[in-house]
């Protein structure tokens, strides 16, 4: 069974662009959660996609977006990049909302330059 | 909402050695707490969990406590290898918003 899978591994983008991130869960989980890890703060919690709707929210700003398709894929995308964005992104999935046990992808280390 | 505090932010041990991770939570009513290993350049790979119905779990030369009462819970890893170094997380979950809390780190180097 193919685990999370996370493109792109690797972004470089300047201050003021847009960035799109992708992830595809397990096959048959339903939930997919984003997460930012930076060495200081930590592994921040994004946001939650579940049946297409976003059920949860983190703390963050509205540049910070993100959409789930019919077959669990999901999308986020953060606009007007900041150089403060650079993190590591990670994905999670899991088999349904509320479910406690989430599996990561490899991530998508973004660099704002 | 849930707040997870994490120490030590490193923790260096002989091969062989025990080493002994703990955490405390502030919301009382969170009842799932998982440990996750990072490795340099992967993602966090769940290594254990614990549940609030029960103290004590363990997998192999991994076990995890809990106290719900003093609101802690410890990752403890016997018998090290080389190959535990890394970057261990733990986390709650948040029971009023379902997501997962994560604390700030532990580094663990194993020398051999």
């Amino acid at each position: 069974k193919a685990g999370v899978t996370q493109t792109p591994r690797y972004l470089i983008k300047t201050r003021g662009q847009q960035v799109t991130l992708s992830c595809s869960p397990i096959s048959g989980h339903r939930s997919v959660s984003w997460y930012q890890q930076t060495p200081g703060q930590g592994l921040q919690f994004l946001f939650e996609y579940f049946s297409e709707t976003q059920r949860n929210k983190g703390n963050f700003p509205g540049r910070f977006s993100g959409r789930q398709f019919s077959n669990s894929r999901s999308e986020m995308n953060v606009s007007t990049l900041e150089l403060g964005d650079s993190a590591l992104y990670l994905c999670a999935s899991s088999s349904g909302l509320g479910q406690d046990i989430q599996y990561f992808g490899a991530g998508t280390r973004l660099s704002v330059l | 909402g849930e707040n997870v505090e994490q120490h030590p932010s490193t923790l260096s041990v002989q091969e062989g050695d025990s080493a002994v991770i703990k955490c405390t939570y502030s919301d009382s009513a969170s009842n799932y707490f998982p440990w996750y290993k990072q490795e340099l350049g992967k993602g966090p790979q769940l290594i254990i969990d614990i549940r609030s119905n029960v103290g004590e779990k363990k997998d192999q030369r991994i076990a995890v406590t809990l106290n719900k009462t003093a609101k802690h819970f410890s990752l403890h890893i016997t018998e090290t290898q080389p190959e535990d170094s890394a970057v261990y997380f733990c986390a709650a979950r948040d029971t009023g918003f379902q997501k997962l809390v994560f604390g700030t780190g532990t580094r663990l180097l194993v020398s051999p």
